[in-house]
C-alpha cells in the first residue's frame, strides 16, 4: 500500500497567487515526520518544511506552510505569493519513528505562469 | 550545516564497465546513509540503507551483487554499479544522517551507453 499519496501530477498557478499541493499519508506509527522537498530540473532535493506528528501547530517557513490535519492524515503544502522560480517538482515524504529512510510520494509538477 | 556532497555529478560509461559514486558528509558524522534511484519523471525509490561499519540492507528487487555499497567511515559511503547496462541509466541520490543532522547529496546522473 502506498504510504504517501500525491494525487496531483501537475498544477498550474498564476504568479503571485497561492497554491496548495495535496499529500495524504498512511502509517500506524504514532511517531512520524512529514517533509516537503522541491526538486528543480537540476535534480537537487531542496528541503522546504517539516512537520512532526506531535507538533501542535502547523509548520511555517517563509512562503511555505504545511496544513497538517492529523485525523485526515493529510499534510498539504501551501505556497503563498508564487514566483516563477517556484516552478519545479514537489515531493511529500514521510519518515516513521526511528532511524528509517524517507518514503516519497510520486510528486507534483508545479508550473508558475507569468 | 548538514552538507552532503556527491561525486561525480554526472558520468557516462560504456556497457559492461563499473562506476563508483561517492557520497560524503562534510560537516557532520553520518552514521546512516541511504541510496536512492530516480528514473525520469518518477519519484525517488530507496535502494539500500547502510550503517557505518555494517553491511548494507537492500530493498526488495535491488541486486546487492550489482549495486555494491560500502560505508567504511562516518563521512563516506560509496555505491559501485558493477557491469553497468543501459537500463541502469538513472539519477542516483544519497542521503546522509547522523543524530539530528542530515541531508541529501546533489545527485549523480549516470548514463550507460
Amino acid at each position: 500500500a502506498q504510504k504517501i499519496t500525491q494525487t496531483q501530477p501537475g498544477m498550474f498557478v498564476q504568479e503571485k497567487e497561492a497554491v496548495t499541493l495535496d499529500c495524504t499519508y498512511d502509517t500506524s506509527d504514532p511517531s512520524y515526520g512529514l517533509f516537503w522537498y522541491k526538486q528543480p530540473s537540476s535534480g537537487e532535493m531542496i528541503f522546504l518544511i517539516y512537520q512532526g506528528s506531535y507538533d501542535q501547530q502547523n509548520a511555517t517557513e517563509g512562503r511555505y506552510s504545511l496544513n497538517f490535519q492529523k485525523a485526515r492524515k493529510s499534510a498539504n503544502l501551501v505556497i503563498s505569493a508564487s514566483q516563477l522560480g517556484d516552478s519545479a517538482m514537489y515531493f511529500c515524504a514521510m519518515r516513521e519513528g526511528g532511524n528509517t529512510p524517507l518514503v516519497f510520494g510520486k510528486g507534483t509538477r508545479l508550473s508558475v505562469i507569468a | 550545516g548538514a552538507v552532503v556532497s556527491q561525486h561525480p555529478s554526472w558520468v557516462i560509461c560504456k556497457s559492461g564497465t563499473s562506476v563508483k559514486i561517492e557520497c560524503r558528509s562534510l560537516d557532520f558524522q553520518a552514521t546512516t546513509m541511504f541510496w536512492y534511484r530516480q528514473f525520469p519523471k518518477q519519484s525517488l525509490m530507496l535502494m539500500a540503507t547502510s550503517n557505518e561499519g555494517s553491511k548494507a540492507t537492500y530493498e526488495q528487487g535491488v541486486e546487492k551483487d550489482k549495486f555494491l555499497i560500502n560505508h567504511a567511515s562516518l563521512t563516506l559511503s560509496t555505491l559501485t554499479v558493477t557491469s553497468a547496462h543501459p537500463e541502469d541509466s538513472s539519477f542516483y541520490i544519497c542521503s546522509a544522517r547522523g543524530g539530528l543532522a542530515g541531508g541529501f547529496g546533489p545527485g549523480t546522473r549516470l548514463t550507460v551507453t
